[in-house]
């Protein structure tokens, strides 16, 4: 087991582009999330998603897509990179939907926003 | 806004002594969730209690839960060098869905 896997690792990009963070897992997980970690900020929930086909808004939405076409992979696009986006990004997952059970989380993708 | 919110922000203690995290939060909670970050790492859960729990052990970590007050503590016994790490409370809201919110971290550092 990979658990869950994101690239890339690190990315920068200048105003203005467009880019995918890729989160895969491979514990069929139904629940997956994206989150941003900021100094002094903590973790802050971007999007998340209860299964294939649904996905739904967290704390700080703006400026980021979602789809989960498939149980193992939840992809997050930047639609136009700013620097307020200059943040490392974590993908987590975990068994079910209900209110119980913990997060696994991937290692982080620090993206750079010039 | 953030639902947890931990206490102190960095702690500093020697090897074998004993370390205190507090996290308050805002709102209902079915559980609360402890989780430890490794500098440059992703999260790492530590321990789940639940909103009908008022202390629970696993190792050297001991969590207590005061649902009147809306605030848990994390006690680390006997640290070691390797407990140096953040660590953060995470909260589901009362939600169904599971859906948590994080605090900011205690970053704990615990000298050899």
């Amino acid at each position: 087991n990979a658990g869950v896997t994101q690239t890339p690792k690190f990315q920068v990009l200048k105003t203005g582009q467009s880019m995918t963070l890729q989160c895969a897992q491979d514990m069929n997980h139904e629940y997956m999330s994206w989150y941003r970690q900021d100094p002094g900020m903590g973790l802050r929930l971007i999007h998340y998603s209860v299964g294939a086909g649904i996905t739904d808004q967290g704390e700080v939405p703006n400026g980021y897509n979602v789809s989960r076409s498939t149980t193992e992979d939840f992809p997050l696009r930047l639609l136009s990179a700013a620097p307020s986006q200059t943040s490392v990004y974590f993908c987590a997952s975990k068994k079910n939907s209900g209110n119980t059970g913990e997060l696994f989380f991937g290692e982080g993708s620090r993206l750079t926003v010039l | 806004s953030q639902q947890g919110e931990e206490d102190p922000q960095a702690l500093s203690i020697q090897e074998g002594e004993n370390a205190t995290m507090n996290c308050s939060y805002k709102t209902s909670i079915n559980n609360l969730q402890w989780y430890r970050q490794n500098s440059g790492r992703g999260l790492v859960h530590l321990i789940l209690i639940r909103s009908n729990e008022r202390e629970k052990h696993s190792g050297r970590l001991r969590v207590t839960l005061d649902t009147s007050k809306k605030s848990s503590s994390l006690l680390i016994t006997a640290s070691r060098a390797a407990d140096t790490a953040s660590y953060f409370c995470a909260t589901d809201g009362g939600t169904s869905y599971g859906k948590l919110t994080f605090g900011q971290g205690t970053i704990l550092t615990v000298h050899p």
